[in-house]
């Protein structure tokens, strides 16, 4: 089972920041937050992972508090094509269950004009 | 999403046919693994794969399924006798090595069973 928690959907106006919440109360110490999203009809893309440090990269930026209890996902200036599904996975570094990913139900966010 | 590549894109079969699914992983990638998406469903792992070892399988039906990532070659994952109900989408990913490494997915193989 995964283990986050993400609101089922959320809107977005083209433009603007979209802030995506993802809940992981029970992160262990060796477990990293992953996202990805899935546009309809593709495969899952890859955005940005971090351990417990703020992540940015050329996609997104990843906050993730300081107890790592939870994180958000930052896209700063939504576009229609961010309409997607995000998934917000915690995966174990090293050992455990040989990294696989789990994926939850993600978070739908609709990007309006 | 570039690098893993997964063919056929799209496959039609009638029940009690075989499918075959192919993935050639991303360069320098080792690591394989198969995950199965039906219809308006979430992504389901199906099994991890490194060269000639089946890693974890623990996500792959009993009968029917199988896969391979043999020395040479792309990775194959296997539906023999297929019914209505494997219909899915079925995507392949690679990553360098196991835990720790990013795992980059392909575009996916869609599977009809008629």
């Amino acid at each position: 089972d995964a283990k986050t928690t993400q609101p089922p959907s959320m809107d977005c106006a083209e433009g603007r920041a979209a802030n995506l919440p993802c809940n992981h109360s029970t992160i262990s110490g060796n477990e990293y937050v992953y996202w990805y999203r899935q546009i309809h009809s593709q495969g899952p893309q890859y955005i940005i992972h971090g351990l417990k440090n703020n992540e940015t990269n050329e996609m997104a930026s990843l906050i993730i508090t300081e107890d790592r209890k939870s994180s958000t996902l930052i896209l700063p200036h939504a576009t229609l094509r961010d309409t997607a599904v995000y998934y917000c996975i915690v995966r174990v570094a090293v050992g455990g269950s040989q990294g696989n990913l789990i994926f939850g139900k993600g978070t739908k966010l609709s990007v309006k004009p | 999403n570039a690098g893993v590549m997964q063919n056929p894109r799209h496959l039609v079969r009638r029940r009690g046919q075989e499918a075959r699914l192919r993935c050639s992983p991303m360069k320098g990638h080792s690591h394989v693994y198969w995950y199965r998406q039906l219809p308006e469903e979430g992504l389901k792992f199906m099994v991890y794969l490194q060269k000639e070892n089946i890693i974890d399988e623990s996500g792959m039906p009993k009968e029917r399924f199988s896969a391979e990532f043999p020395k040479e070659g792309p990775s194959i994952l296997r539906i023999q006798q297929v019914v209505r109900g494997d219909s899915a989408a079925y995507f392949c990913a690679s990553s360098p090595k196991g835990s720790g490494n990013t795992i980059y997915f392909g575009e996916g193989s869609w599977l009809t069973v008629v």
